[in-house]
């Protein structure tokens, strides 16, 4: 099982740029999270799936927009890339329907805004 | 609102000393708490759960409802604990996670 994995590993916008990340996850887990990873601020939550066919805003939502595809795949949306957006994104996933499971976090994205 | 606080950005530790990485949060809940770990050039992983009441890599933590702290604790450091530590707490509904701002552990030989 490959877990859950991230595309791409690195990645250089201009400013006012879009991209996707793409995420997917091979556990069979139902719920589905995208965070970003800033010195000092730590791992802030971007938004969430609870299950296939869901959404919801997480603590840090504003600038970004996601799908989550079908249950594998969760992807996270950068229409009109900014410099505060640099950062490492990071998906992961957990079983969700038990509050002691844990996350599963795939290697991560580190995301240049010029 | 619920929150978790690590004090400590940065703990700088001899290798066989005693290491104590401090955890703090607010729920008004039951809190379900983890401790999750970042070695360099590794993805983020779990190192252990509240609920488990479990020793990993020599690692313990107790929930102490009390004084709302989930300390990560360990006798004698080892370099190989060089990494980032995060506290996490599970509240609402399960899919809602809340993690620390981390504590950067420096084990020096």
């Amino acid at each position: 099982n490959a877990g859950v994995t991230q595309t791409p590993k690195f990645q250089v916008l201009k400013t006012g740029q879009s991209m996707t990340l793409q995420c997917a996850q091979d556990m069979n887990h139902n719920s589905m999270y995208w965070y970003r990873q800033d010195p000092g601020m730590g791992l802030r939550l971007i938004y969430y799936s609870a299950s296939e066919g869901t959404t919801d805003k997480g603590e840090v939502p504003n600038g970004y927009n996601v799908s989550r595809l079908n249950k594998r795949e969760f992807s996270l949306r950068l229409e009109s890339a900014a410099p505060s957006q640099t950062s490492v994104y990071f998906c992961a996933s957990s079983r969700g329907d038990s509050p002691s499971y844990e996350q599963y976090f795939g290697p991560g994205t580190r995301l240049t805004v010029t | 609102a619920q929150r978790v606080t690590q004090p400590e950005k940065l703990l700088s530790v001899f290798k066989g000393a005693p290491v104590e990485l401090k955890c703090n949060y607010s729920y008004s809940g039951s809190p379900e708490l983890f401790w999750y770990v970042q070695y360099s050039r590794q993805r983020l992983q779990l190192l252990l759960r509240h609920i488990s009441r479990e020793s990993i890599k020599g690692f313990t933590a107790d929930l102490n409802k009390g004084e709302t702290s989930f300390h990560l604790k360990k006798p004698f450091a080892q370099e190989e604990d060089s990494a980032m530590y995060y506290c996490a707490l599970n509240w609402g509904g399960y899919q809602k996670v809340t993690f620390g701002t981390g504590t950067k552990l420096q084990v020096i030989p």
